[in-house]
Order: C-alpha cells, then sequence, then structure tokens
C-alpha cells in the first residue's frame, strides 16, 4: 500500500460544476499537506497548502483536512475549462520528522481533470 | 527568468548512452530537490540538496544515478549506461529553506530512452 492514495480518474464535468477531488493517506507524521496543479507538459505548480487540520479558501479552490480520516479534500467551485489539468495532492512531515519525511513530498498519483465547455 | 529552469525539455537516448540534465534553480534558493515522475503516476523524491550537500540521496535507484550541486546553485542529474525504465519526466525543484513548505518546479526534463 502506498502512503498516499489518490483515485487517478479520470474525471470529467461540465463547466460551471462543484469538482471534488480527494487523497487519502496512512503516514500520521504528515502535517503539511499541498495540492498541486500540472497542465500537460508542465511542471506542477502549487495551488493550496494547509498545516494540520481545518479548511483553506483561495477563492474558487477550498482545501480541507480531516486527520482524524487521513483524508484530504480540493473543491473548486464554478469549474472553467481552463482548469482542466491533473491534480496532485502532496505532503510532508514538519521539522524533526524521520525518514525525511519533513523535507521531501510524497505525492499522489493525479487525478486528471477535465471541464468541458 | 524568474522560475525554475531545467534543461534540455527533451532528450531521446539510445540505451547505454549517458545523459546529463541541467537545472538552474531560482536564485538564493538554498534547497534543491530532484524527482521522477513516471507516465500516469506523481513525482517520486529522488535527491535533496541543501546548497552544496547532498543531504538525502535514498531515491535513486540504482548507481547509475548521480547528482550534484556543486557550487550551491545550479544542479546536474547523470544518468549513466541508460535503460529504457529510465523513461520519465525528470523534475527539479527549489526552495528558500529546508521547511519553507513552497517548492517550486521547473518544467521537467523528458527522457526518452529508446
Amino acid at each position: 500500500q502506498k502512503e498516499v492514495e489518490q483515485d487517478p480518474g479520470p474525471l470529467s464535468v461540465p463547466e460551471g460544476a462543484i469538482v471534488s477531488l480527494n487523497c487519502t493517506y496512512s503516514n500520521s507524521a504528515f502535517q503539511y499537506f499541498m495540492w498541486y496543479r500540472q497542465y500537460s507538459r508542465k511542471g506542477p505548480e502549487l495551488l493550496m497548502y494547509t498545516y494540520s487540520s481545518g479548511n483553506k479558501e483561495d477563492g474558487r479552490f477550498t482545501a480541507q483536512v480531516d486527520k482524524s480520516s487521513k483524508y484530504i479534500s480540493l473543491f473548486i467551485r464554478d469549474s472553467q475549462p481552463s482548469d482542466s489539468a491533473t491534480y496532485l495532492c502532496a505532503m510532508k512531515a514538519p521539522p524533526g520528522g524521520s525518514g525525511g519525511s519533513n523535507y521531501k513530498l510524497t505525492f499522489g498519483k493525479g487525478t486528471l481533470l477535465t471541464v468541458n465547455p | 527568468g524568474a522560475g525554475v529552469s531545467q534543461s534540455p525539455r527533451y532528450k531521446v537516448a539510445k540505451r547505454g548512452q549517458d545523459v546529463a540534465l541541467r537545472c538552474d534553480p531560482i536564485s538564493g534558493h538554498v534547497s534543491l530537490f530532484w524527482y521522477q515522475q513516471a507516465l500516469g503516476q506523481g513525482p517520486e523524491f529522488l535527491t535533496y540538496f541543501q546548497n552544496e550537500a547532498q543531504l538525502d540521496k535514498s531515491g535513486l535507484p540504482s548507481d547509475r544515478f548521480f547528482a550534484e550541486r556543486p557550487e550551491g546553485s545550479v544542479s546536474t542529474l547523470k544518468i549513466q549506461r541508460t535503460q529504457q525504465e529510465d523513461s520519465a519526466v525528470y523534475l527539479c525543484a527549489s526552495s528558500w529553506g529546508q521547511m519553507n513548505t513552497e517548492a517550486f518546479f521547473g518544467q521537467g526534463t523528458r527522457l526518452t530512452v529508446v
């Protein structure tokens, strides 16, 4: 079992839909949680990050972390065709973590999202 | 430029050939990371530098992989005697410090071994 599990999709939605993307993880040391967006043939671009549990909102994007369930989510409201990309969750442990987990990111496989006009 | 720059963008190598991939991090960034991204997968950690010191190379798949950052800025990832399983996108990322959450990624080098 991988440390981070993410449904690869693909996920196809109509423009304007609310999109929900999710990851589960097994390493309880993870405290920093990130969502990256990766367009085709480009590098990952950081969208959101949260520390520990809770919600964070940035425009049309909301990130949620439920540490008790080891489950994180990214919601996209009023989705646009320009949101079509692969969404990667990533996480790491805080300073003092073992095995390098405090500096190296552990990624999910990524979910391919297509928003149709 | 202001971002992380990687070159070449694409590289085709014959099996057994040696390759060198270059990363120019954002100026002043202390930390530099290499990741490998296979088709349809998330990036996997390869190695980590803090300035010129290679603090972690635990993710390098074999002793054919070697990375360096001799002056604490530009880094090179070298792969000797390439194999087909080395085909992937190699991503470089940099950040201000070790604990800084935001790592900025380059566009990657897509390596195809034929």
